[in-house]
């Protein structure tokens, strides 16, 4: 699976979008971008996936960038209830070993 | 995710003793996952299974031994439990995209 870097921290204003970013300079072609979350000691949570295209959901939109090279997690409207670690994944969907590896990841902290 | 439950969530245990952790979910899924979290280590897969029949080792196996009673059971047991065990324990479940959903976790310390 590809590796993937993300900044250590970041801050966001409640009310305002966080965005997060992830570079992937060695995704290959059928590896998808994955997005998880986890609030302190809680299990991580999915949030968002995607191969190429943008997608959104109702927690998240993900733009992929055209070269598939980098990607943002955009939370259109941050909560105190954000705060959270989130890790960017790259990996092959739907092979036959589950395993995710979960890197450092980004803490997010919104603040009021 | 209520969908994944486990159990219990929270345990104190002694060196020696046997140990059992027990995940379920509603989801339906066939694949299940056991994993474990250490403070700046990020979550290491222990084993995992694709279905009832079907059971394999994650990258730290060693030391725990696993029992798919069901497709929405998956038990993880520490036969002999020692102090570099405490942990926090993660179960997840996915479907064939792959999502994995996880369980609430066990707080396991080991004396």
């Amino acid at each position: 699976d590809a590796k993937t870097t993300q900044p250590t921290s970041m801050d966001c204003a409640e009310g305002r979008a966080a965005n997060l970013p992830c570079n992937h300079s060695t995704i290959s072609g059928n590896e998808y971008v994955y997005w998880y979350r986890q609030i302190h000691s809680q299990g991580p949570q999915y949030i968002i996936h995607g191969l190429k295209n943008n997608e959104t959901n109702e927690m998240a939109s993900l733009i992929i960038t055209e070269d598939r090279k980098s990607s943002t997690l955009i939370l259109p409207h941050a909560t105190l209830r954000d705060t959270a670690v989130y890790y960017c994944i790259v990996r092959a969907g739907g092979t036959s070993y589950g395993k995710l590896t979960f890197g450092q990841g980004t803490i997010l902290t919104v603040h009021p | 995710d209520a969908d994944v439950t486990q159990t219990p969530r929270n345990r104190i245990t002694k060196t020696g003793k046997r140990i059992m952790l027990e995940c379920s979910q509603t989801k339906g899924h066939d694949r299940m996952y056991w994993y474990r979290q250490d403070p700046g280590l990020g979550l290491r897969l222990i084993y995992y299974s694709f279905d009832v029949k079907d059971i394999n080792k994650g990258e730290i196996s060693d030391g725990y031994s696993v029992s798919r009673q069901a497709q929405a059971k998956f038990s993880l047991s520490l036969e002999s439990a020692i102090p570099n065990q405490t942990a926090l324990y993660f179960c997840a479940t996915s479907d064939l995209v792959d999502t994995q959903y996880f369980g609430p976790g066990t707080r396991l310390t080991v004396l």
